[in-house]
């Protein structure tokens, strides 16, 4: 089946630094990534899609200066939190959408951020 | 408009079956999703169905029915482990996908 890593699991830093979360496809070109964010107790969020080679696609009262995605190559996604705050404090998990129908989400295993 | 709604928690006995429900609404629709989530997890994919009926997988089903926009989720035969979140979520015509907010289910012994 399709694999999806993240890297780093978890994560905490100081408010003011920024902080940059890897996903990575490991077994298929992914050209789709989405990137969500989920406070405790509550549901996924999305905060964007991310398309290989172009410009992520933001959901609306996402910051895309303060959440930073790039896209460059099939397998690799990073989001970078910039002057991280500690309300960013969250589990933040990518998807890669698979590459034949019914094109399902293969989930990494999230990113727990702390900021302190 | 698109929404999609889900019981936010269920109780059910160890051994016994249970049945969580997901309703949604949508112009565009390209399958019904169902997801497990354990705390501190991420979701991991569990069925999908794009014609109306059941699809049976092991212990867990999943049903759809597109002229009401309703789904289920059957698991039998519960277990401790069974424990988690069930996230519905329905691909709309941008084959993205629109998450329900999730059910809890509680196993008691």
């Amino acid at each position: 089946g399709a694999v999806v890593s993240q890297h780093p699991s978890r994560v905490i830093c100081k408010s003011g630094t920024s902080v940059k979360i890897e996903c990575r496809s490991l077994d298929f070109q992914a050209t789709t990534m989405f990137w969500y964010r989920q406070f405790p107790k509550q549901s996924l969020m999305l905060m964007a899609t991310s398309n290989e080679g172009s410009k992520a696609t933001y959901e609306q009262g996402v910051e895309k200066d303060k959440f930073l995605i790039n896209h460059a190559s099939l397998t690799l996604s990073t989001l970078t939190v910039t002057s991280a705050h500690p309300e960013d404090s969250s589990f933040y998990i990518c998807s890669a959408r698979g590459f034949r129908e019914p094109y399902e989400q293969y989930f990494g295993p999230g990113t727990r951020l702390t900021v302190t | 408009g698109q929404n999609i709604d889900q019981p936010t928690e269920m109780t059910a006995t160890e051994g016994a079956i249970v049945q969580i429900n997901c309703t949604y609404q949508t112009s565009g629709f390209n399958g019904l999703f169902w997801y497990q989530q354990h705390a501190g997890e991420a979701p991991t994919f569990l069925s999908y169905n794009v014609l109306d009926g059941l699809e049976e997988k092991g212990r867990f089903s999943s049903f759809l029915s597109r002229s009401k926009g309703y789904s289920y989720l059957l698991l039998k035969e519960l277990q401790m482990k069974d424990s988690a979140s069930y996230l519905c979520a329905f691909m709309d015509s941008n084959y993205q996908l629109i998450w329900g907010a999730g059910t809890k289910l509680i196993i008691k012994p």
